[in-house]
């Protein structure tokens, strides 16, 4: 199986910073990378796939880089809805694998 | 808009069986593979089981394979998951997921989940 790892695990930053979260792959994946913000109580919602395709009204705050092992996700300016737990999730192979999360939080 | 209403979940005690249901709406469901996915409380999400958009292809993971079956009934929109010998493992919320452009990468909808709760 393909383990993802992410980091950090939680980051506390104000509105208007810049964010940056990293997952890193146990082997190459290609692009085969999506992102997903989820919410309390709520569903998760893809953000980003193909490691840096901006899901379809998802701000472009957001923003997805890398391949092979490494990628980011980076959200440019932090707003007040950005507030929320990330996950990355490997589509290259079964069974399909997500990073442990990274929770971002307000300073 | 694409709908997800999963249902089926609720208390269940150890060893036992559960069908969750979800049904689909807003698009074309017989064209898109689609899959599960779980959320033990306070933890991360965990990929469970996915089925192609025809339902000839499955997939599982490790932790429910051989007591689990993914099924789809594509003339009522409707995907569906079969799981036995329940543990207290097994308790999470479960989302139904719609796979991204008819590939089984990516999940770009989900259901609201719905609560599976092992014990006694």
């Amino acid at each position: 199986d393909i383990q993802m790892t992410q980091s950090p695990s939680s980051v506390s930053a104000s509105v208007g910073d810049r964010v940056t979260i990293t997952c890193r792959a146990s082997r190459g994946i290609s692009s085969w990378l999506a992102w997903y913000q989820q919410k309390p109580g709520k569903a998760p919602k893809i953000v980003i796939y193909a490691a840096s395709t901006l899901q379809s009204g998802v701000p472009s705050r957001f923003s997805g880089s890398g391949s092979g092992t490494d990628f980011t996700l980076t959200i440019s300016s932090l707003q007040p809805e950005d507030f929320a737990t990330y996950y990355c999730q490997q589509g290259n192979s079964f069974p399909l694998t997500f990073g442990g999360g990274t929770k971002v939080e307000i300073k | 808009e694409v709908q997800l209403l999963e249902s089926g979940g609720g208390l269940v005690q150890p060893w036992g069986s559960l069908r969750l249901s979800c049904a689909a709406s807003g698009f074309t469901f017989g064209t898109y593979a689609m899959s599960w996915v779980r959320q033990a409380p306070g933890k991360g999400l965990e990929w469970v089981a996915a089925v192609s958009a025809g339902g000839d292809t499955t997939y599982y993971a490790d932790s429910v394979k051989g007591r689990s079956t993914i099924s789809r009934a594509n003339s009522k929109n409707t995907v569906y998951l079969q799981m036995n010998s329940l543990t207290a493992d097994d308790t999470a919320v479960y989302y139904c997921a719609k796979g991204e452009s008819g590939s089984f990468h990516y999940c770009d909808y989900w259901g609201q989940g719905t609560l599976v709760t092992v014990s006694s």
